[in-house]
């Protein structure tokens, strides 16, 4: 079964820097996500991506976060400055055109460290 | 806003015998409901989900879910578990599938399988 990959498995950052955040979709997917799950607390929706422009991002995705899809096969996550709120596991996922959260594939996730 | 509530954080079945991972929802219209399985070290990975129509829904590994509107409960079922089967369980909910709207997610229940 084809998978969404994302780069590297885990991250350590010190506070303040900026971190990129990598995700390979599944290829003939047009819809790109990006979730969060901070230890002990429940997955998050942070922003969703479609023809190149955000669709819906949550009040978590504020100023620090964007995202951007550079070329035809990555999805990435820039932190600009990191915070220590901001460790956490970050998922990637992406679906099917006209498909949307009806079946989406998820990554196995970057464990964000921010010391 | 919609909402999903796991009550049970921790749950421990012997190995063989049924299991059910409880789930009430808080949702406006009719829901979009899945379950994902989260193995360690592995990505979220959808085990069923119910749109609309028939309410007991059959997923992946020997899964089924049984939506009740009147309880606003899709309760996650299995008759006999596997070691294998040990992993933290969520509960999502979403609005009208495709777009690009994100799911909701509960905190998770997890499973414990003893010999």
């Amino acid at each position: 079964e084809p998978e969404v990959t994302q780069t590297p498995s885990h991250q350590v950052t010190q506070m303040g820097q900026e971190v990129i955040l990598r995700c390979v979709p599944i290829s003939n997917h047009l819809y790109f996500y990006w979730y969060r799950q901070i230890l002990g607390q429940k997955v998050e929706f942070l922003v969703s991506f479609y023809n190149n422009e955000i669709s819906e991002k949550s009040e978590i995705f504020d100023d620090q976060f964007s995202v951007e899809r550079p070329d035809g096969s990555n999805f990435t996550l820039k932190i600009r400055s990191t915070k220590l709120e901001d460790s956490a596991m970050y998922f990637c996922a992406s679906s099917q055109e006209g498909q949307g959260n009806e079946k989406l594939f998820f990554g196995s996730g970057t464990q964000l460290s921010v010391l | 806003a919609q909402s999903v509530t796991q009550p049970d954080i921790h749950i421990t079945v012997s190995e063989g015998a049924s299991l059910e991972l409880r789930c009430n929802y808080s949702y406006g219209a009719t829901p979009y409901l899945f379950w994902y399985v989260q193995s360690p070290g592995q990505g979220l990975q959808l085990l069923l989900k119910y749109f609309s129509g028939d309410t007991l829904v059959q997923g992946i590994k020997g899964f089924e879910a049984e939506f009740k509107r009147s309880q606003s409960s899709f309760n996650l079922r299995k008759p006999s578990v596997h070691w294998s089967d040990a992993a933290e369980y969520f509960c999502a909910v979403g609005a009208s599938g495709g777009g690009a709207d994100g799911l909701t997610f509960g905190k998770g229940t997890h499973l414990i399988i003893q010999p």
